[in-house]
């Protein structure tokens, strides 16, 4: 089965900092991954995905996220962090392939904090 | 254009009633989802929905939740005899195919149980 492990379930940085979100995923097939975003009270916005094309993927506001099959690692990644990225992020992998049905296996989450 | 919506927002209700809780999908999606949000679980897939039919009941938590989905579009989650672990918010999103990647959600629903 599917699975994604989050690593730190909270990151803190200062603003105009690097920001790194930890995701590794087990899958038995080539998997499809994403990143989410939650703010408050909303539901959850796509970052970035990938569907086996370009390893390195660009997404909205800045992130982008690496697949790296040999580290089973997908890590989000913003070089400059700004206050309104204080929001918590999800990485997911769907079983496309395995079940036809796209469902998402979410990982438990990590609160971005960004300090002024 | 207009995304998924979800009715009401907010529920609260008495432990042992039932509940339903609504989502319209984008216009035109085939592929609905439910997801569960708690404390202690996280995000858990509940139901996928490919047009009118359901293939993977799988996340269902008991016989006590079921959901339909009607004309393609809307779809309606009931839980009956309600427990405090239902305690959650839900969130239902839609796609255009399965395969298509993309799963865009809803606001969600917060249902509290007393």
């Amino acid at each position: 089965a599917q699975s994604v492990t989050q690593l730190g379930s909270h990151v803190s940085v200062s603003e105009g900092a690097l920001v790194l979100l930890r995701c590794n995923y087990s899958s038995s097939v080539p998997p499809y991954l994403f990143w989410y975003v939650q703010y408050p009270n909303q539901g959850l916005q796509l970052l970035l995905k990938y569907t086996s094309a370009a390893t390195l993927v660009k997404g909205i506001n800045g992130f982008e996220a690496e697949f790296k099959k040999s580290e089973t690692s997908f890590h989000l990644t913003k070089p400059s962090a700004h206050m309104s990225d204080a929001a918590e992020y999800f990485c997911a992998v769907s079983e496309v392939w395995s079940s036809n049905t796209g469902k998402l296996i979410f990982g438990q989450g990590t609160t971005l904090q960004v300090k002024p | 254009g207009a995304g998924v919506s979800q009715s009401p927002s907010n529920k609260v209700t008495e432990k042992g009633k039932d509940v339903e809780l609504r989502c319209d999908p984008i216009s035109g999606h085939t592929a609905l989802y439910w997801y569960r949000q708690s404390l202690g679980q996280g995000l858990e897939f509940l139901i996928y929905f490919q047009g009118n039919s359901a293939p993977d009941k799988s996340g269902l938590p008991s016989d006590r939740f079921s959901a339909e989905r009607t004309g393609g579009s809307v779809s309606t989650l009931t839980i009956q005899r309600t427990q405090q672990e239902d305690s959650a918010v839900y969130l239902c999103a839609s796609s255009p195919h399965p395969s298509s990647y993309e799963q865009y959600f809803g606001p969600g629903t917060r249902l509290t149980v007393t």
